[in-house]
């Protein structure tokens, strides 16, 4: 069953450095999502992106976050200086448009 | 704007005994309604959704849900708990396809033996 994967599962960062996830959703999807969740809080949403383009995004995607679709399969979420307030389980998803299929997750820490 | 509320923080039910966890939503129109399961260190795999028609909907794992447009209501049931059950549970609502997903806080699912 295809699935959406994402790389790398943890990664620990210092403050005000930046930092790359990634994700490769899955190939037919057309709709892409990076979502985020503070610990023992509940899921929000960062940004949605179809047809090469931000379609949505949320208060939290301030100019510190950028994603890219750097080629057929990758969809990248960067986060150019990183704050402690940063560190999560950043979760990328992607549909068809209807259900949206989610990643495992990587796990940011920022010391 | 859209909202979720998940009235039940922790929830401890008997190994085999009956499950239902409630979901309210605040939205104008009908929404796209979801539920998620998330097992400790995982990732959210999708239970069931709902877009229209048929107000019962039946998902993986033996979980059904039903819409209740009257009541704002999605709550999610399975009759039988099994103890690899034990996880949190997401209600997520969204206004169309392809839009952003606005979860609940989550419903933490204990089994006891």
């Amino acid at each position: 069953e295809p699935e959406v994967t994402q790389t790398p599962s943890h990664q620990v960062t210092q403050m005000g450095q930046e930092v790359i996830l990634r994700c490769v959703p899955i190939s037919n999807h057309l709709y892409f999502y990076w979502y985020r969740q503070i610990l023992g809080q509940k899921v929000e949403f960062l940004v949605s992106f179809y047809n090469n383009e931000i379609s949505e995004k949320s208060e939290i995607f301030d100019d510190q976050f950028s994603v890219e679709r750097p080629d057929g399969s990758n969809f990248t979420l960067k986060i150019r200086s990183t704050k402690l307030e940063d560190s999560a389980m950043y979760f990328c998803a992607s549909s068809t448009p209807y259900e949206q299929y989610f990643g495992p997750g990587t796990r940011l820490t920022v010391t | 704007a859209q909202s979720v509320t998940q009235p039940d923080i922790h929830i401890t039910v008997s190994e085999g005994a009956s499950l239902e966890l409630r979901c309210n939503y605040s939205y104008g129109a009908t929404p796209y309604l979801f539920w998620y399961v998330q097992s400790p260190g995982q990732g959210l795999q999708l239970l069931l959704k709902y877009f229209s028609g048929d107000t019962l909907v039946q998902g993986i794992k033996g979980f059904e849900a039903e819409f209740k447009r009257s009541q704002s209501s999605f709550n999610l049931r399975k009759p039988s708990v099994h103890w690899s059950d034990a996880a949190e549970y997401f209600c997520a609502v969204g206004r169309q396809a392809g839009t952003a997903l606005i979860f609940g806080k989550g419903t933490t699912l204990s089994v006891s033996s």
